[in-house]
């Protein structure tokens, strides 16, 4: 799995959009990019993965460069709720992936008031 | 629509006792996995299981087993619990093995005194 470089963390004020950024300069042609968070004391939750084109959601947009070395996460309007922290994951999809989730650090993302 | 349910959300063993997690899917998922996360180390594969009546280890198996109870039911059991194994424990659920949209469980707390 290629590696993924995330800021520890942001804050965000609510009612605003939240951008996360996502940095996967090793990415192959095959891996796509996965964004999963993580509320305090709960499971991890999926949110969104893309290849090439950028994705929307009910939850997010995902916005990933020409170049693919890079993605952004949108939340576009952040409640308190969003507070989390975000991974992002690149890996190959399917089966042919394996089986482990690589969750790394991610990004605290604080959200207020 | 319960998801991943897990049980029990809390739980304090003393050294050496055993217990066992139960985890229990009702969305039709054919594999299943068992998490354990600590703090700065993320999540952490322990055991997983591609389809009903097949396990296999993962990256941190050791002090651990499992058994496929059915295709619903997947359930980690700690033989003669340490101290080390201390940790929240999620299990998650994929419709086929390597699916990157996983859907987790709320975790235990496990504490080893």
């Amino acid at each position: 799995d290629a590696k993924t470089t995330q800021p520890t963390s942001m804050d965000c004020a609510e009612g605003r959009a939240a951008n996360l950024p996502c940095n996967h300069s090793t990415i192959s042609g095959n891996e796509y990019v996965y964004w999963y968070r993580q509320i305090h004391s709960q499971g991890p939750q999926y949110i969104i993965h893309g290849l090439k084109n950028n994705e929307t959601n009910e939850m997010a947009s995902l916005i990933i460069t020409e170049d693919r070395k890079s993605s952004t996460l949108i939340l576009p309007h952040a409640t308190l709720r969003d507070t989390a922290v975000y991974y992002c994951i690149v890996r190959v999809g399917g089966a042919n992936s394996g089986y482990a989730l690589n969750f790394g650090k991610g990004t605290s993302l604080l959200v207020t008031p | 629509n319960a998801g991943v349910t897990q049980t029990p959300k809390f739980q304090v063993l003393k050294t050496g006792q055993s217990m066992t997690l139960q985890c229990a899917q009702d969305m039709n998922h054919n594999s299943m996995y068992w998490y354990r996360q600590d703090p700065g180390m993320g999540l952490r594969l322990i055991y997983y299981s591609a389809s009903e009546g097949t396990t296999d280890k993962g990256e941190v198996p050791n002090g651990y087993n499992v058994s496929r109870l059915n295709k619903r039911e997947f359930s980690l059991r700690l033989e003669s619990a340490a101290p080390s194994q201390t940790s929240v424990y999620f299990c998650a659920s994929t419709f086929e093995l390597g699916d990157t949209e996983a859907f987790f469980g709320q975790g235990t707390r496990l504490t080893v005194v």
